[in-house]
């Protein structure tokens, strides 16, 4: 089974700031099948991201991916509040399609 | 527009069983792979298991937690999918949720569905 770990576990930062979140896989993951989902309190998630850098459908253009290999990143170009969130990675590359333990995002 | 609506959480007792349904339109759930995915309240996402598309063989893969208890079927013409849950333990209460896949991530989920699994 393919671990992910994501990092930070919580970060705090103040709207307009560049935030990145860093997924480190126990082993090499196809970048085509790795993803990234945002969690609001109270909703289902999210996808943002798959194949490792492409946005999903109406995901606006300051959330970016990118990584290769068993090193993945989501970058916020400008944090905004409604960004507050939990961001979680997934791969979907062996079964079974693990996910990381999450980030928290806060918004200062 | 694709909507996914899952169904059928209770309360139920160590060693019982529970079947949900997830209910889905704007597509044919026949030609899709599908997957459930649990959370545990104020934790992670859990992957539970996923189902092929019939075209690329209808089978389906399990999370070793639950593997050998749940089971992913569909209904063809009803255009639901489910999700069988035996020998149910406390380690399994969560919301559940059902999800579409595309080739590389879940891009539609439903609202979830909550099991809780205590005497």
């Amino acid at each position: 089974e393919i671990v992910l770990t994501q990092s930070p576990g919580t970060l705090s930062l103040s709207p307009g700031e560049r935030v990145t979140l860093s997924c480190r896989a126990s082993q090499s993951v196809s970048s085509t099948k790795l993803a990234w989902y945002q969690q609001k309190p109270g909703q289902a998630p999210r996808l943002l991201i798959y194949g490792a850098s492409s946005r999903a459908t109406g995901i606006p253009d300051r959330f970016s991916g990118s990584g290769s290999g068993a090193d993945f990143s989501l970058t916020i170009s400008r944090l905004e509040p409604e960004d507050c969130a939990v961001y979680y990675c997934q791969q979907l590359g062996s079964p079974p399609w693990t996910f990381g333990q999450g980030t928290k995002v806060e918004i200062k | 527009e694709v909507q996914l609506v899952e169904s059928g959480g209770d309360l139920v007792k160590p060693g019982g069983s529970l079947t949900l349904s997830c209910a889905v339109s704007g597509f044919t759930v026949i030609y899709a792979w599908m997957t459930w995915v649990r959370q545990i309240p104020g934790k992670g996402l859990e992957y539970v298991g996923h189902i092929r598309s019939r075209p690329d063989g209808g089978t389906a893969d399990y999370a070793a937690p639950v593997k050998g208890r749940f089971a992913i079927s569909r209904d063809d013409s009803k255009n639901i999918l489910y999700l069988q849950m035996n020998s149910l333990r406390t380690d399994d209460t969560a919301v559940y949720f059902c999800t579409k896949n595309t080739v590389s991530g879940l891009d539609d989920w439903g609202q979830g569905t909550l099991v809780t699994v205590s005497s």
